[in-house]
């Protein structure tokens, strides 16, 4: 089993539209998560933290289910610009990260 | 201002050929990354250093070295590259998390290694 696991897509969706994308982890001990943007040929960037209460951005949410080692992110009318890759990231222990191979969003207008 | 800076940011290098990498950081992080990352695949870590301390990955192979001589400077050798190790390498810095977790990580822009 992937220590990360995300569907890779892709989702197209209209602009406007909301989207979800899920991702499930398999080490119970990780502490921190995240979501990364990486744009093509580009390198990744926070897009937020996950938080165990769930945290909100503007038009982005972010939720984690420890029980489930499961987390998603919301994205709420998706604009042009959204269209890229979403890393999900799961602390791995000792200093290290483990990333997701991604979902890809393509918005069309 | 750019605060992870990676060096050069395309590299073109010939089979067997020893290639440099750098990568410079003004956040005086502690901890710094190097990734290989191939298209459509996630960020690999190859190893990364905890200050001074040197922490490899178990299956990062030998022809992959690295070099940290001060806190803002990682440089990635690669002693022989092969055809397989055309990629995009990136460098990351983080402070240290306490206890054995991880904190946000700070990427820089790549170097798009390229195999003749």
């Amino acid at each position: 089993r992937k220590e990360v696991e995300q569907d890779p897509g892709p989702f197209n969706v209209p602009e406007g539209a909301t989207v979800a994308f899920n991702c499930t982890y398999s080490n119970s001990a990780s502490q921190s998560f995240f979501w990364y943007r990486q744009d093509c040929r580009k390198e990744p960037k926070l897009l937020m933290s996950v938080y165990s209460s769930g945290n909100e951005d503007g038009r982005f949410t972010a939720q984690l289910n420890r029980a489930s080692q499961y987390i998603s992110l919301l994205i709420r009318d998706s604009k042009l610009s959204d269209s890229a890759t979403y890393l999900c990231v799961v602390d791995g222990g000792f200093q290290k990260l483990v990333f997701g191979t991604g979902t890809r969003l393509l918005v069309s207008p | 201002d750019a605060m992870v800076i990676q060096n050069p940011r395309y590299q073109v290098t010939q089979f067997g050929k020893p290639v440099t990498l750098s990568c410079s950081q003004t956040l005086n992080h502690n901890v710094m990354y190097w990734y290989q990352q191939k298209s459509s695949q996630a960020p690999k870590l190859l190893f990364h250093y905890y200050d001074k301390d040197f922490n490899n990955e178990a299956d990062t192979p030998d022809n992959f070295q690295s070099r940290r001589p001060n806190t803002s400077f990682c440089f990635l050798d690669i002693r022989s590259p092969g055809l397989g190790d055309a990629a995009m390498y990136l460098c990351a810095t983080s402070t240290p998390m306490t206890g054995t977790g991880a904190d946000t990580q700070y990427f820089g822009p790549g170097t798009r290694l390229t195999v003749l």
